[in-house]
């Protein structure tokens, strides 16, 4: 029963390369979401899917892209890093394509640094 | 706006001690509220949620939180402290859109021995 499979666990970047954060989920989760964890600000959404082909920006999407072509896998693109990118992102799913009303499911994250 | 405060970004307890985690938020309509824990290296996991049914809301691991609407607080209470409560607990409101949580920046737990 592996959950949300989160790789790689870590990664350094030059500024200016892109990557490729992958995010997999076995559990026919609707939702999918990438958040980022910075310290002292709490998690702040990135985008997220509510299904297969269908995808939103949340609060912080600039600089980032995001393609849901299957349930189970949600990858998250950054297209030309930069050092305010430098952070911990998590990958959470739920059953619910309304995070509200079922618990979501996280990832063990990706701690990312860009020089 | 949706938003979340957590006071103590550190909150540090004496085994057996009564754990009191505070949040308040803001929210301009009918809030969902949640409590989420993080252990060192992992992803989040759920502890307890409130949607507007009873306002004592019980989780898992012995946690529990009331809802104060007057006082617009939903603060996480532990009756008795154990060393595998160390953890950083985050609060989180409903946004504005059914499909976004707003997080507060956290607490982290630290339990002495």
């Amino acid at each position: 029963n592996a959950g949300v499979t989160q790789t790689p666990k870590f990664q350094v970047l030059k500024t200016g390369q892109s990557m490729t954060l992958q995010c997999a989920q076995d559990m026919n989760h609707e939702y999918m979401s990438w958040y980022r964890q910075d310290p002292g600000m709490g998690l702040r959404l990135i985008h997220y899917s509510v299904g297969a082909g269908i995808t939103d920006q949340g609060e912080v999407p600039n600089g980032y892209n995001v393609s849901r072509s299957t349930t189970e896998d949600f990858p998250l693109r950054l297209l030309s890093a930069a050092p305010s990118q430098t952070s911990v992102y998590f990958c959470a799913s739920s059953y619910d394509s309304q995070p509200l009303n079922s618990p979501l499911h996280f990832g063990n994250g990706t701690r990312l640094t860009v020089t | 706006a949706q938003s979340v405060t957590q006071l103590g970004s550190h909150v540090s307890v004496s085994e057996g001690a009564l754990v009191l985690l505070r949040c308040n938020y803001s929210s301009s309509v009918p809030p969902y509220l949640f409590w989420y824990v993080q252990y060192p290296n992992q992803g989040l996991q759920l502890l307890l949620k409130y949607t507007s049914a009873a306002t004592l809301v019980k989780g898992i691991n012995g946690f529990e939180a009331e809802f104060k609407k007057s006082e617009t607080s939903f603060h996480l209470t532990k009756p008795s402290a154990h060393m595998s409560d160390a953890a950083e607990y985050f609060c989180a409101v409903s946004g504005l859109s059914n499909y976004q949580l707003i997080w507060g920046a956290g607490t982290k737990l630290i339990i002495k021995p």
